[in-house]
């Protein structure tokens, strides 16, 4: 059983900023490892969007930003666009489990 | 330009086997730990098996005893057999590059269904 936890879904206009939250645990984010977050578009493999709770790999545009605090981490989207519909997913790593371990998926509908 | 390509996935009985190959081209293979992660339709993502540069395996309970990776670097090709397959099993299986803790290059995936 996982122990990030992510809301099952959020929302949002388009332009409009969002958050989804990432709550792990004295195993994984609280331990020191570090958060990534995975976008998932319909029926394609998942893609990283951001390594080391706040890095962008080349190519992710600026509107998505991560942070981490303590035990929780967040992934922002500003200036919402359709193309952001998708399922999100945060990563990090428990030492409890010894396993990389999923936050269960949020999945961002723009409205 | 990084590239994981799937391979091997198809329908197995429950109790049955399967192997999963994967592809790599684009990177120095041999320097990278390697992992399976695998999606249930619908479900969320599910980390199944890393190696090692080394050819050290780790796996999470679930699948430990079952499920054996590994890998064959002279190939550039990464390896997933699976036995003893459950219903539960069946998902979309991925295969990812490691780096720093996280997966930054992911195949397209290869559909295993286990039914019966």
């Amino acid at each position: 059983q996982s122990e990030l936890t992510q809301p099952p879904s959020v929302s949002g206009a388009p332009g409009q900023r969002v958050t989804i939250s990432c709550t792990g645990s004295s195993s994984n984010i609280g331990a020191g490892y570090d958060v990534h977050w995975y976008q998932q578009l319909p029926g394609t493999a998942p893609k990283l969007l951001i390594y080391a709770s706040n890095n962008r790999p080349s190519g992710v545009p600026g509107r998505f930003s991560g942070s981490k605090s303590g035990t929780s981490a967040s992934l922002a989207i500003t200036g919402l666009q359709g193309e952001d519909e998708a399922d999100y997913f945060c990563q990090s790593y428990n030492s409890g489990l010894s396993a990389w371990e999923f936050g269960g998926g949020t999945k961002l509908t723009v409205l | 330009e990084v590239q994981l390509v799937e391979s091997g996935g198809g329908l197995v009985q429950p109790g049955g086997s399967l192997r999963l190959s994967c592809a790599a081209s684009g990177f120095t293979f041999s320097n990278y730990d390697m992992h399976w992660v695998r999606q249930a339709t619908g479900k969320g993502l599910e980390w199944v098996s890393a190696i090692g540069t080394a050819g050290d395996p780790y796996y999470p309970g679930s699948v430990q005893g079952r499920f054996t990776i590994s890998r064959e670097n002279a190939k550039n090709s990464l390896y997933l057999q699976m036995n003893s397959l459950r219903p539960g099993d069946t998902a979309v299986y991925y295969c990812a590059r490691g780096n720093n803790w996280s997966f930054d290059y992911w195949g397209q995936g290869a559909l295993v269904t286990v039914y019966s």
